[in-house]
């Protein structure tokens, strides 16, 4: 069957470092995948979109990865600040128009 | 430029009663999609609709239905509740011939008791 799955642990790293998260699929061939931001009680909100011909995506201080033959996608904040503290969830996006969700990772930044 | 609006905020409905969501897509999206978020967990993918009609369907049962209305607006409608639909749920709109990001509202909290 088809899965995202990222870390399920909450990951808590310091102030200033890279925050790095992790998204694995199996039985999906996505056309694009993409990742979110979630603060509690409020909806995702967009940040990065990077497509299956694609290796890699940067925004500010946002890096996004796609392998697809490993079928994984990696998330980098740089130099991190309290306020990226949040959920982050990776979706796939295939041909058909589903846009499917992992379960997100909780990053927490310390001052 | 309004983002994507939905109604209510919150909700507290009984086992065994309806209910019927509401949603306004970002201004100039046309298709609209629906998901249910559980506590800790990500977005489940109820269904997504575009030109009025139901174009997508996640693993949800018939009691979980919809409506695009022809100003690209929708209402998710859930019958005969459960205590297992409390969650928040989440509306998605998006432009259908283009592949960027969805925009989401900030939900309804839906409630069973």
């Amino acid at each position: 069957s088809q899965k995202i799955e990222q870390n399920s642990e909450a990951l808590n790293i310091q102030e200033g470092k890279t925050a790095t998260l992790t998204c694995n699929y199996t039985n999906y061939s996505p056309a694009y995948l993409q990742w979110y931001r979630q603060d509690p009680g409020r909806g995702p909100v967009f940040l990065l979109l990077i497509r299956e011909n694609e290796k890699e995506k940067r925004k500010e201080r946002l890096k996004v990865t796609f392998d697809t033959t490993l079928k994984q996608s990696l998330f980098h904040i740089t130099a991190s600040q309290p306020a990226d503290s949040a959920t982050y969830l990776c979706a796939l996006h295939n041909q058909g128009g589903k846009l499917i969700f992992g379960q997100g990772t909780e990053l927490s930044v310390k001052p | 430029d309004a983002g994507v609006t939905q109604s209510p905020t919150h909700l507290i409905k009984t086992r065994g009663q309806q209910v019927t969501l509401r949603c306004s897509p970002k201004s100039g999206h046309d298709t609209v999609s629906w998901y249910q978020q559980a506590l800790g967990q990500g977005p489940q993918f109820i269904f997504q609709y575009y030109e009025e009609e139901e174009r997508q369907r996640g693993n949800f049962p018939d009691r979980f239905s919809g409506h695009q209305f022809p100003n690209y607006s929708s209402e998710l409608n859930v019958n005969a509740l459960l205590l297992g639909d409390s969650a928040l749920y989440l509306c998605a709109s998006s432009l259908r011939m283009v592949h960027y990001g969805y925009t989401f509202g900030s939900g309804t909290r839906l409630t069973v008791v």
